[in-house]
């Protein structure tokens, strides 16, 4: 079955604490993997695209990399108005125009 | 910078009424879904639109939701009658190549 999970559900972080939010996938041919960011009572807000292994990204305090089975957002020093939910969603292998999400990883920032 | 516009951003309404919600893509995007996320879970596609085909509704309860989108740009979501399992967020996006923006969707309530 076509899924994909995130690790951990739930993140507290002191202000300037790095760490890093997983996304494992079980899809056929990957072919392309997603990063959002939400707010509370918003709509996702595009971060990162990946296509393959060993790719990685990096936006301010955010980098996403890519291996054969999973996804790690890594975020470093993170600050308060990082805080929010971090979707990952991969491309359906057979419809390229869906994604499949994830349930995200709620990420809270303390200063 | 072209935005994803949704309406209303509220509804509050009683078990059994009509709902509607409008949706107004990107210029230019071909391609709009609507989406519904339940609290703590991540956007679960309902129903995919290129231009004015339906492309994917496998998740669209269609005993009491209807899409359209009649001249392939703007999009109208109805839910009649609405239940009490309907409350959720209900996203709208559109896509080019691939990269899918979020409107700031509609949060509805059944009573």
């Amino acid at each position: 079955e076509d899924q994909v999970t995130q690790s951990p559900e739930a993140l507290r972080l002191q202000e300037g604490e790095s760490s890093s939010l997983n996304c494992s996938y079980t899809v056929s041919g990957l072919r392309g993997l997603f990063w959002y960011r939400q707010d509370p009572g918003k709509g996702p807000e595009f971060l990162f695209t990946l296509y393959s292994a060993g790719e990685e990204k990096e936006k301010e305090r955010l980098k996403a990399t890519l291996t054969k089975k999973e996804s790690f957002l890594h975020i470093t020093a993170p600050k308060p108005e990082d805080s929010a939910t971090y979707l990952c969603a991969v491309l359906h292998p057979r419809n390229t125009d869906k994604l499949i999400f994830g349930t995200g990883t709620r990420l809270q920032v303390f200063p | 910078e072209a935005e994803v516009a949704q309406s209303p951003r509220y509804k509050i309404t009683e078990k059994s009424q009509a709902v509607a919600f409008w949706c107004d893509p990107i210029s230019g995007h071909a391609t709009l879904y609507w989406y519904r996320q339940i609290l703590g879970q991540g956007p679960e596609l309902l129903v995919q639109f290129q231009d004015e085909s339906v492309v994917d509704d496998s998740q669209l309860p269609k005993d009491r939701f209807s899409a359209e989108r009649l001249k392939g740009v703007d999009s109208t979501l109805k839910i009649q009658p609405a239940e009490l399992g309907d409350s959720a967020m209900y996203l709208c996006a559109s896509s080019r190549r691939g990269m899918q923006f979020f409107g700031p969707g509609t949060r509805l309530t059944v009573l």
